[in-house]
């Protein structure tokens, strides 16, 4: 079945270095890809929406230039934590929807999410 | 924007009983209700969904119920077993449009099933 991978499952940084995640569409293509942060026993919250060859938008409240979103080609899209802070410590989620006909039929997949320590 | 509520925050049955998980949502423009079941380290993992052109849907042990006019929906799991044990969430979205994929999520129960 459709696989959404995302890398790597776990990375530990430093306080204000970058880190780079990525989210691939292994076996279908995707149009739209979707950031989500989760925090301990807390629920998804959406962060950005990334669409191919265009801009991400962000939901309010997310900091564009801290989170940074690249979906330059319709199986990879990046998101890049710049600066990070222990704050930033979180599980990072993306689903992707794959491109069919009719986009009400288009499924959607996540990823197996990013563990985030920064220490 | 829209709001999930969901409940209860944790469930705890034996194995064979029924558990129910109930959800409301506030944007009546929403016609797209999946749920998910995510265990420890793991990402959502969709187990059914349901549209508003539907009242109910069954998947073998599991079924979903939407009453578009009270806006909420419920999870039954029917025969729980173990494996059943995870966090289970709700998600209310508009299916069609750039806003399809933009999900909104309930708070999640804790679901534990007993030997």
């Amino acid at each position: 079945g459709a696989v959404v991978s995302q890398h790597p499952s776990r990375v530990i940084c430093k306080s204000g270095t970058s880190v780079k995640i990525e989210c691939r569409s292994l076996d279908f293509q995707a149009t739209t890809m979707f950031w989500y942060r989760q925090f301990p026993k807390q629920s998804l919250m959406l962060m950005a929406t990334s669409n191919e060859g265009s801009k991400a938008t962000y939901e309010q409240g997310v900091e564009k230039d801290k989170f940074l979103i690249n979906h330059a080609s319709l199986t990879l899209s990046t998101l890049t934590v710049t600066s990070a802070h222990p704050e930033d410590s979180s599980f990072y989620i993306c689903s992707a929807r794959a491109l069919l006909v009719t986009v009400e039929n288009s499924p959607l997949h996540f990823g197996n999410g990013t563990r985030l320590t920064v220490t | 924007g829209e709001n999930v509520e969901q409940h209860p925050s944790t469930l705890s049955v034996q194995e064979g009983d029924s558990a129910v998980i109930k959800c409301t949502y506030s944007d009546s423009a929403s016609n797209y209700f999946p749920w998910y079941k995510q265990e420890l380290g793991k990402g959502p993992q969709l187990i059914i969904d349901i549209r508003s052109n539907v009242g109910e849907k069954k998947d073998q042990r599991i079924a979903v119920t939407l009453n578009k006019t009270a806006k909420h929906f419920s999870l039954h799991i029917t025969e729980t077993q173990p494996e059943d044990s995870a966090v289970y969430f709700c998600a209310a979205s508009k299916s069609s449009g750039t806003s399809y994929g933009k999900l909104t999520f309930g708070q999640g129960t804790i679901l534990t099933v007993h030997p």
